[in-house]
């Protein structure tokens, strides 16, 4: 049973670096193929994907912010940790990671995490 | 950057047929999926690879493609299917959404 979870801050200020950690059980993120994305959701608004770390250490990034963010794992920890810089209110939203593989992309979703940014 | 383009809302009776269209530049040549995101809840993958089902997601859920716009079908649709509904591609191995389209069934 794969299962994922979201955990760190729920409020950071202006300009602070955020910091979230994925927790997964149910794979192994050394498995060939395999990969943890991120995504986010302002609130009342779309899904925008984030980044995305592979078994190989392959990362991806959207070309849009990819300056403010680094996607690191893990692997003997089961944990996916993701930073991003430079916050501002408008990356008020909650945040989620979700299981890839060759089988299914974001197959398996965590509960996400409601960061606000505010002073 | 690459687009995916949804209309923001569809309206369905019970027991009818919904159609939900994601339209995006040679679509055709990227691997498209589909999400349901019920209030509240994290988004659930209901097609895969434009027509494949993942386990526990009902028949009545289907996935097809004809030109650059990608089809999610609902068919029987259920008051319990009521969600936002997005889709999903690839391009130059990163992932897009799309805006999403929040299906009323009424």
């Amino acid at each position: 049973q794969i299962t994922l979870r979201e955990s760190g801050p729920t409020l950071v200020k202006p300009t602070q670096t955020l910091t979230l950690t994925c927790t997964f059980s149910g794979f192994s993120l050394s498995t060939s193929g395999v990969g943890v994305g991120w995504i986010r959701q302002p609130p009342g608004k779309a899904l925008e994907w984030l980044a995305l770390i592979y078994w190989d250490d392959n990362k991806r990034y959207s070309p849009s912010l990819k300056s403010r963010l680094t996607v690191t794992k893990d692997t003997s920890k089961n944990q996916v940790v993701l930073t991003m810089t430079n916050m501002d209110p408008v990356d008020t939203a909650t945040y989620y990671c979700a299981h890839t593989s060759p089988r299914a992309p974001l197959d398996y979703w965590g509960q996400g995490t409601l960061v606000t940014v505010s002073s | 950057s690459y687009e995916l383009t949804q209309p923001p809302s569809v309206s369905v009776s019970p027991g009818q047929t919904a159609t939900i269209t994601c339209s995006g530049d040679k679509l055709g040549d990227k691997y498209t999926c589909w999400y349901q995101q019920k209030p509240g809840q994290s988004p659930v993958l209901v097609i895969y690879q434009e027509s494949k089902r993942p386990s526990g997601i009902p028949e009545r859920f289907s996935g097809s493609y004809s030109g650059n716009t990608a089809t999610l079908t609902i068919s029987g649709t259920q008051a319990m299917d009521e969600a936002d509904y997005y889709c999903q591609a690839w391009d130059s191995s990163t992932v897009v959404f799309g805006g999403g389209t929040k299906l009323t069934v009424l």
